[in-house]
């Protein structure tokens, strides 16, 4: 098993939909919970961090949460070409532990 | 410059050879990383410095090596390579070891063994 699993997509979503992107991991241990963008040929830059259950919103983007079922998502409200990229999801134990990241998600937004 | 910068962006190196990555921050970050990126493999954390001290080397073989000179400044030296090795390789930094998750990430270098 993945310590960290993401569909690889790519997943296709219509300009102004919303996307929703998956993760689920498999340390009960993990503590800290991130979302970083990744641009094709590019270098991955955080977009989003979520530590408690339930959701965190910033702008168009939505963390959620879900330590139970060790699920963690990020949801894009009003897609836009621009937020094609692929996205990875990162988790960690916190306190300096490292981050341990997926495979990514790629996200297509079509006009 | 600003930022995390790497050189070279792209590197073709033969399994014989030596050559080395560079790195450096300008953020005034005491804390380091490299990552290697495979295609369809997870980011995988290499190397871990805090105040030019490695503090985590993640099982990577001895033909990779760190060296960390000062706070701002990062290499990883390499010598024969195996093709497996290619891949594209991210330097990051913190402002320290506990501020992981806020790390800002280098362009790369993109690195083929041949």
């Amino acid at each position: 098993q993945k310590e960290v699993e993401q569909n690889s997509g790519p997943l296709s979503v219509p300009e102004g939909a919303i996307a929703s992107l998956n993760c689920t991991y498999s340390d009960r241990g993990s503590q800290s919970f991130f979302w970083y963008r990744q641009y094709s040929g590019k270098s991955p830059e955080l977009i989003m961090f979520i530590y408690s259950n339930g959701d965190k919103e910033d702008g168009r983007f939505t963390a959620q949460l879900n330590k139970a079922s060790q699920y963690v998502s990020l949801l894009i409200r009003d897609s836009q070409p621009s937020d094609s990229a692929t996205y990875l999801c990162a988790v960690s134990r916190g306190g300096g532990n490292k981050l341990t990241f997926g495979t990514g998600t790629q996200l297509k937004v079509e006009l | 410059e600003t930022g995390v910068t790497q050189t070279p962006r792209h590197l073709v190196m033969g399994m014989t050879n030596k050559k080395s990555l560079k790195c450096e921050q300008h953020l005034g970050h005491n804390a380091m990383y490299w990552y290697k990126q495979s295609a369809k493999k997870p980011l995988e954390l290499m190397f871990v410095y805090s105040l030019e001290e490695r503090v985590e080397n993640n099982s990577v073989p001895s033909r990779f090596s760190p060296e960390c000179p000062n706070s701002s400044h990062l290499f990883l030296h390499l010598h024969t390579l195996q093709p497996e090795d290619s891949a594209l390789y991210l330097c990051a930094s913190s402002q320290d070891r506990r501020s992981y998750y806020e790390q800002y990430f280098g362009p790369g270098t993109r690195l083929t063994v041949t």
